[in-house]
């Protein structure tokens, strides 16, 4: 167990559907980090955020946003959703920047 | 631009055999680089790391050291069990302008035989 939880475990909805993913980091980390796998894509970086901050941005759709807050927990929303954005997402936390990333089970999402 | 090229799999091997996983990046200054395995079903957990060059990474019999000269961080195991079986990443953070961001390897899927 990495310490970091992820909600849903899994998520069905429709194209054009809107969908939150919530995660919750190890207890301490300020940082929180997206990452989207996939089969064609691999594991591909969406966003980092440090202490309720925007850190960096990777290959992140216009469509997709996140956010994190106070209580350091955060929450990727994706919206208008098309079959290509069935994927796993995975959150990861660290407690320094640059150093390990202990990540969260994932969240398998299934567009139809 | 950073990148991680591994070896291609899938990887398959019996009992006791000797597994090792190329593992070679491309990235500006001094990054930091891991192993992660991925068990059916879960999540990615950190598997070891090393943070600077020569530095050797360990954990659970399995090494990787850190070749700057080479661009490299092959892992090896010299005696690989069935509950080995997994997906494996390498992984870097390059630091700097990338800020904590991992860039991860295709991965490499491992079935080892009783």
């Amino acid at each position: 167990d990495s310490g970091v939880t992820q909600t849903p475990k899994h998520l069905i909805t429709a194209t054009g559907q809107r969908v939150t993913l919530r995660c919750s980091p190890r207890s301490g980390d300020l940082s929180v980090y997206w990452y989207q796998q996939s089969l064609d894509q691999g594991l591909q970086f969406l966003i980092h955020y440090y202490n309720g901050e925007e850190r960096a941005k990777g290959n992140i759709l216009e469509r997709f946003s996140a956010q994190q807050f106070p209580d350091l927990h955060s929450e990727l929303n994706l919206s208008s959703l098309e079959l290509g954005d069935s994927a796993l997402y995975f959150c990861a936390s660290s407690g320094r920047v640059g150093h390990e990333q202990f990540f969260g089970p994932g969240t398998r999402l299934t567009v139809l | 631009g950073d990148s991680v090229t591994q070896m291609e799999g899938p990887v398959t091997l019996s009992e006791e055999a000797f597994l090792t996983i190329n593992c070679t990046y491309t990235a500006t200054g001094y990054p930091s680089l891991f192993w992660y395995v991925q068990y059916p079903g879960e999540g990615l957990q950190l598997l070891l790391k090393a943070t600077k060059a020569d530095d050797k990474g360990s954990n659970k019999g399995f090494e990787a050291t850190y070749r700057k000269e080479t661009t490299s961080f092959h892992l090896e195991k010299g005696s690989v069990q069935v509950s080995d079986s997994a997906v494996y990443f390498c992984a870097f953070n390059a630091g700097g302008t990338s800020y904590g961001k991992l860039t991860f390897g295709q991965g490499t899927i491992l079935t080892v035989h009783p």
